[in-house]
């Protein structure tokens, strides 16, 4: 079954570095997103991202975020200068339409922890 | 008014129980309803698309009420591995971003 795919499961980083989080979408899908999870807390998006630009993004998501599809697999989020409040899991999701009545299929996290 | 809002429970009932969950949505506009299955630490996995016809998957039923913007899941004959929290999921209106409930905690005892 084909799969989302996100490295590193797990982060540590010091507050002020920068991070990259990776995700590989599934091979055919078209669009693709960023969510993020704080512990305890809802899944909250953060950007989507369709024809190589963001079609919707959050307040969450501001100048300190970017993201990036550098190849035909990869899919990025930068985050510039992390802060404590960034710690969170970070969800990549893909889907092969937009959100409407389509399956969004969500890659297994990467935990990241500011210190 | 919250966009998603879900009761979070726990609901706590033994195996063969009969459980129901309740989300009621904000935007009126919306188009599509999920609910999502979120096991502890995991990503979210899609349960079923939610339907205006209400529709079915096994022992899961789903039903929508537009007028109301009221969703629910009835999960009937529960079993242990149904023993995870349930998110209510709503696209916004432009299909570009899924907004998430809260979710609700099932535990299913033996």
């Amino acid at each position: 079954e084909p799969e989302v795919t996100q490295t590193p499961s797990h982060q540590v980083t010091q507050m002020g570095q920068e991070v990259i989080l990776r995700c590989v979408p599934i091979s055919n899908h078209l669009y693709f997103y960023w969510y993020r999870q704080i512990l305890g807390q809802k899944v909250e998006f953060l950007v989507s991202f369709y024809n190589n630009e963001i079609s919707e993004k959050s307040e969450i998501f501001d100048d300190q975020f970017s993201v990036e599809r550098p190849d035909g697999s990869n899919f990025t989020l930068k985050i510039r200068s992390t802060k404590l409040e960034d710690s969170a899991m970070y969800f990549c999701a893909s889907s092969s339409r937009d959100g409407s009545n389509t399956e969004a299929f969500f890659g297994q996290g990467t935990r990241l922890t500011v210190v | 008014r919250k966009e998603v809002e879900q009761d979070p429970g726990p609901f706590n009932v033994p195996e063969g129980a009969t459980v129901a969950f309740n989300c009621t949505y904000s935007n009126s506009a919306s188009q599509s309803f999920f609910w999502y299955r979120q096991d502890c630490r995991k990503e979210p996995k899609l349960l079923m698309s939610v339907y205006s016809s209400g529709n079915e998957d096994g022992r899961f039923t789903a039903q929508l009420n537009r007028a109301s913007q009221y969703i629910s899941l009835l999960i009937r004959d529960s079993k242990l591995s149904d023993s995870a929290t349930y998110l209510c999921v709503v696209a916004n209106q432009a299909g570009t971003a899924l907004i998430f409930g809260k979710g609700t905690t099932l535990s299913v005892s033996s």
